[in-house]
């Protein structure tokens, strides 16, 4: 899997727009972008995923640089409940494993 | 879809003895995963299963333990003689096996080896 690699901790006011960036310069052609997050004292929780264009749910988006070497994720509208570790994870799917680092700790300031 | 379920929620022993955790995954999914996690690290892979064949163990997965999921859909982790070590949030998670899957993880079984 591709290494990424993600600022430890962020803050960001409450409805305020959360941008969390991630590097993954040595990601591969055919490995995807996957964003999990972990609420305290819960299992992750997938939240987006992208290979090469943007991608919008109604969790969040995920802006995909063209050169595919850097990411971002996009929570439009951050509220209290958006406290979370949030981990970036470079995924071809298939036979292998979900890899994770150690993400980055968002906190949500009211 | 129930989600995946993890029983107990947590569990206290004493070093030296046995523990079991039971998973339930999603049911229509074929593959169930074991992590580990320990305070302030990511999710650590222990195992997968793709029906009842356990197809990967980490290096993590000691001699002391050992998974099983006999008839494709629920899974046990057994861990023998208990260590300190092995104090940590174990997860399962469950997804179909059909390319780049979405992984559900259920909420976990935090041990406490005292």
């Amino acid at each position: 899997d591709a290494k990424t690699t993600q600022p430890p901790s962020m803050d960001c006011a409450e409805g305020r727009a959360a941008n969390l960036p991630c590097n993954h310069s040595t990601i591969s052609g055919n490995e995807y972008v996957y964003w999990y997050r972990q609420i305290h004292s819960q299992g992750p929780q997938y939240i987006i995923h992208g290979l090469k264009n943007n991608e919008t749910n109604e969790m969040a988006s995920l802006i995909i640089t063209e050169d595919r070497k850097s990411s971002t994720l996009i929570l439009p509208h951050a509220t209290l409940r958006d406290t979370a570790v949030y981990y970036c994870i470079g995924y071809r799917g298939g036979n292998e494993k979900l890899t994770f680092g150690t993400g980055t700790r968002l906190t949500i300031i009211p | 879809d129930t989600g995946v379920s993890q029983d107990p929620r947590h569990k206290i022993t004493k070093r030296g003895q046995n523990v079991t955790f039971r998973c339930d995954p999603i049911s229509e999914h074929n593959r169930l995963y074991w992590y580990r996690q320990t305070l302030g690290q990511g999710p650590e892979f222990l195992t997968y299963f793709q029906n009842e064949a356990q197809l990967e163990k980490s290096r993590l997965l000691s001699d002391r333990f050992s998974a099983e999921r006999p008839k494709g859909s629920f899974s046990t982790l057994e861990i023998q003689r208990t260590e300190q070590g092995d104090s940590a949030m174990y997860l399962c998670a469950s997804s179909l096996a059909r390319g780049n899957e979405k992984l559900f993880f259920g909420s976990g079984t935090q041990l406490s080896v005292l």
